[in-house]
């Protein structure tokens, strides 16, 4: 089945403790993006990537880290999570950005950071 | 910067109405629009996607329509029933990023 996963669902951790949310998909896509979802605020990009090793900040890549090493997969970096990253987070795929193709998304990692 | 504004922010209907929701969009230079559903907690799950050459999808129930020149959508649900209940979000494309309306929240009631 064609998919984007996330992984973990949900997270609980403490100020300062570095974590990754892992991201991989397996349809061959050359995008793939971060996004969290806040309440009032919707969704906001955190970081893209055209294509392995091609990365680009978003509209609020403060305190995270991206990387894209392999065409499947897109780890985001939270090297010193605070609690103001508390959040929802989707990452999401396309074919490619800009050609009329649309999104794939992943069902989403909450993230709570006590 | 691209903006893009959904209303309305709720909406509650009896079963069985037809109803519309929709999204405008401030730069009409856009690649292409996408209507999604998420259901609370869960992930955004794909409806309809408009490429900007195009004015209108339709699939089954769901029609959405396309108006680059005005930068309006509309999202068109016929004979909506409680499983229709969601968040439904609209996204446009412009230039290399996606800009995501805020969404509406659709009740509908037994």
């Amino acid at each position: 089945e064609a998919q984007v996963t996330q992984n973990p669902r949900y997270l609980i951790t403490v100020t300062g403790k570095k974590l990754t949310v892992t991201c991989s998909q397996n349809m061959n896509h050359e995008y793939m993006s971060w996004y969290r979802q806040d309440p009032g605020l919707g969704l906001r990009q955190i970081y893209y990537s055209m294509n392995v090793e091609v990365t680009d900040k978003g509209d609020v890549p403060e305190g995270y880290k991206v990387s894209r090493k392999e065409k499947r997969n897109f780890p985001l970096i939270l090297e010193s999570p605070s609690p103001n990253q508390t959040s929802l987070y989707f990452c999401a795929s396309s074919p490619r950005q800009g050609f009329n193709y649309g999104y794939t998304f992943g069902s989403g990692t909450r993230l709570t950071v006590v | 910067k691209q903006e893009v504004t959904q209303i309305p922010a709720a909406l509650s209907v009896p079963e069985g109405e037809n109803l519309v929701l929709n999204c405008s969009f401030t730069d009409s230079a856009i690649y292409n629009l996408q209507w999604f559903r998420q259901d609370p907690g869960k992930g955004l799950t794909s409806l309809l996607l408009i490429q900007s050459s195009q004015r209108e999808q339709t699939s089954g129930r769901l029609n959405a329509s396309l108006d680059k020149s005005s930068g309006r959508s509309t999202l068109y649900i016929a004979a909506s029933q409680p499983g229709d209940s969601a968040t439904y979000l609209c996204a446009v494309i412009h230039f290399n990023k996606f800009y995501f309306g805020s969404g509406t929240k659709l009740n509908v009631k037994p």
